[in-house]
């Protein structure tokens, strides 16, 4: 069984700050994704990770991925009170997780990571 | 169009009640999913339509059956719920499976209630 877990799980931070989320997942698997959901809201994709050392950056926010390890990192540079959210990694499971052998993918995620940052 | 919809927005309903969640893309994907995701938790996959083909999360009731009637339309038939079944209820869609490792794009979702 597919299992993904991110620490923290809840992180206060002052905007200006730096920090970093930590995915780990326990199956092979070289897909890993980066969801924002903010409250009430759906889930807004941020990264596909396709390959071992792939890194990835968009404003504020950067995504690396190391396949040996099967541990991805979202990285936060100087906070901003926007960035306030919960982020949610997530790994493809081949055929879902399900017995269905038809090739489709599932999403399995982890318990996400409630990001404030405070002005 | 790069977008997923999804409708209704909200729904209530009693435990009697069969009611039917819709979800539709224009994107060209051939892969959609449902999720079900409850408060402060992470989602959780549901079913799986692929080129039209099912695959189902045997945790899942039978009470929630999903109708693909082609590749840009999703239905999720609700029967006999429980009140623990409240939750918001994503759809989503991606490019391809297995091999493209395009992200999966999510509707905004129906928030379901059950009394």
């Amino acid at each position: 069984e597919l299992k993904v877990e991110q620490n923290p799980l809840f992180l206060s931070m002052q905007e200006g700050k730096n920090y970093t989320i930590y995915c780990n997942y326990s199956t092979t698997s070289d897909r890993l994704y980066w969801y924002r959901q903010d409250p009430g809201k759906s889930l807004e994709s941020l990264f596909v990770l396709l390959s071992n050392g792939a890194v990835k950056q968009e404003g504020r926010l950067m995504a690396s991925l190391d396949t040996k390890a099967r541990l991805s990192t979202l990285h936060i540079t100087a906070a901003v009170h926007d960035l306030s959210a919960t982020y949610f990694c997530a790994v493809d499971v081949r055929g879902g997780g399900f017995d269905s052998g038809g090739g489709a993918d599932g999403l399995t995620f982890g318990k996400g990571t409630h990001l404030i940052i405070q002005p | 169009d790069t977008e997923v919809t999804q409708t209704p927005k909200h729904l209530v309903m009693g435990m009697t009640n069969k009611k039917s969640l819709k979800c539709e893309q224009h994107m060209g994907h051939r892969a959609m999913y449902w999720y079900k995701q409850k408060a402060k938790k992470p989602p959780e996959l549901m079913f799986v339509y692929s080129y039209e083909k099912l695959s189902i999360n045997e945790s899942v009731p039978s009470r929630f059956s999903p109708e693909c009637p082609n590749s840009s339309l999703l239905n999720l038939h609700l029967h006999a719920l429980q009140p623990e079944d409240s939750a918001l209820y994503l759809c989503a869609s991606s490019r391809k499976v297995a091999l493209a490792g395009g992200s999966q794009f999510f509707g905004p979702g129906t928030r379901l209630t059950v009394l």
